[in-house]
């Protein structure tokens, strides 16, 4: 059963770079897509971007200027970096596997990670 | 970038009643690409619905999705006790993948 778990600070001052690492177990990262999409409190699902495991990325073009997706296969876990951030960047942040291709849907989440920016 | 309907934003209804969800997307779908997804206070989504009408593993036949282009439905039978949560659809066919904002199943 693969399971995947968000890590990482949950409070980040306005204006400093969130980062988060979603770890993938009881399965290989290998030769699938992963997102990172967020739920700020209240409020609908929004996909920020995905990377493959060979390193290939596409983000969502309102957040493109600010996002980069890695990944490390040797440890089977990818991460989020998303810059300058600001009270609006405040979510719940999910890591999630794709199930097919790029196109495909998210058949695997984790948890999800609260992360707080605020002075 | 597709913008996702969902109506009506909340449904009140009590168990044993018919639960219908719609999605209605800015533009047609790119092959049918809709999922659904079922999310409870404090908790991930879960899968429930791929490919607009095919249910993922171990979801029970009381789900079940339709529509095609940029009319999706999803259709619960017989609401239990533990339906009654956010639902959200999502097509992702064409970049950047969009959800929509939700709609809310509550017991009347």
């Amino acid at each position: 059963q693969v399971q995947l778990q968000e890590s990482g600070p949950g409070l980040v001052k306005p204006s400093e770079t969130l980062s988060l690492t979603c770890n993938v177990s009881g399965g290989s990262i290998s030769s699938y897509y992963w997102s990172w999409i967020r739920q700020p409190p209240g409020k609908g699902l929004e996909w920020i971007g995905y990377i493959y495991y060979s390193g290939s990325t596409n983000y969502n073009p309102s957040l493109k200027s600010r996002v980069t997706i890695s990944v490390d296969t040797s440890k089977n876990h990818f991460s989020l970096k998303l810059s300058s951030v600001t009270a609006a960047d405040t979510a719940v942040y999910y890591c999630g596997r794709h199930a097919g291709g790029w196109r495909g849907e998210i058949d695997y989440w984790g948890q999800g990670t609260l992360v707080t920016v605020s002075s | 970038e597709i913008v996702l309907t969902q109506s009506p934003g909340t449904l009140s209804l009590s168990p044993g009643e018919r639960a219908t969800l719609s999605c209605r997307a800015s533009q047609s779908v790119n092959s049918n690409y809709l999922a659904w997804y079922q999310q409870k206070p404090g908790q991930a989504p879960r899968l429930l619905i791929h490919g607009a009408s095919s249910r993922a593993t171990g979801i029970p036949d009381r789900f079940s999705g339709s529509g095609s282009g940029t009319d999706f439905t999803l259709t619960i039978s017989r609401l239990e006790p533990e339906d009654f949560a956010v639902y959200h659809c999502q097509q992702y066919g064409t970049l950047p993948p969009t959800f929509g904002h939700g709609t809310k199943v509550e017991i009347k």
